[in-house]
């Protein structure tokens, strides 16, 4: 089984589209997050939730929105997607806030704007 | 400056050791964590130290913590060509919302 899966793993779409990415954890943790890593594999956080709660929102456009239907689920939607877009975006997952615990990654879902 | 610097690449021949550094700023960071990510995948991690040790060793892995200077690194002792990856060093500092600052990664290219 594996720990936190994303999907999809490979996302190919047009300028001005709207796109989802999913991730799901069955770690049983509190806390997810979304990071973007781009094309210099600079990693960067995006979003971070825990029990459903958004408590990590960073300087991201607003046409990022995260959402969380239950604590082991958190989803990505895009809208109007542009060229700097296009990039590596991972999941994470790791116990609650506080905890000092390590964060468990998905395989990434890469995402290229054409 | 940036919260993690670390330098961008590191080549090392195949049995020799590895050293890769790392400098953060917030001297309030409690974890510190060394993650591995190889071609294609996500990231793993692969050790991690608390503020309160100066040192850490697992198996070819030893992390060096010196508080004072708020430098952190990873030794690869022996290194083999299936340690070639981007290393991130990365922290926790307290009371930033639970996050974790990551540097940028050090790519370590092996040597025959």
């Amino acid at each position: 089984d594996t720990a936190v899966s994303q999907t999809p793993k490979y996302l190919v779409t047009q300028m001005g589209n709207d796109k989802s990415i999913k991730c799901e954890q069955n770690l049983g943790h509190d806390t997810m997050y979304w990071y973007k890593q781009d094309s210099k594999k600079f990693l960067k956080i995006m979003f971070s939730y825990n029990n459903k709660e958004l408590i990590i929102n960073e300087t991201v456009p607003n046409r990022f929105s995260p959402k969380s239907p239950d604590k082991a689920h958190l989803n990505l939607h895009i809208n109007s997607l542009e060229l700097g877009d296009s990039a590596v975006y991972f999941c994470a997952s790791s116990l609650s806030v506080g905890s000092g615990g390590e964060l468990f990654f998905g395989e990434g879902s890469r995402l290229t704007v054409l | 400056g940036e919260d993690v610097e670390q330098s961008l690449f590191l080549s090392v021949r195949e049995g020799d050791s590895s050293v890769i550094n790392c400098t953060y700023t917030d001297s309030s960071s409690t974890y510190l964590y060394w993650y591995k990510q190889e071609p294609g995948a996500g990231l793993q991690l692969l050790t991690y130290i608390f503020s309160n040790m100066d040192m850490k060793q697992d198996q070819r892995l030893t992390v060096l913590l010196n508080k004072k200077d708020k430098h952190l690194s990873l030794r690869i002792a022996d290194t083999q060509t299936g340690d070639s990856a981007i290393y991130f060093c990365a922290v926790r500092p307290m009371n930033r919302d639970d996050k974790i600052i990551f540097g940028k990664g050090t790519r370590l290219h092996i040597l025959p």
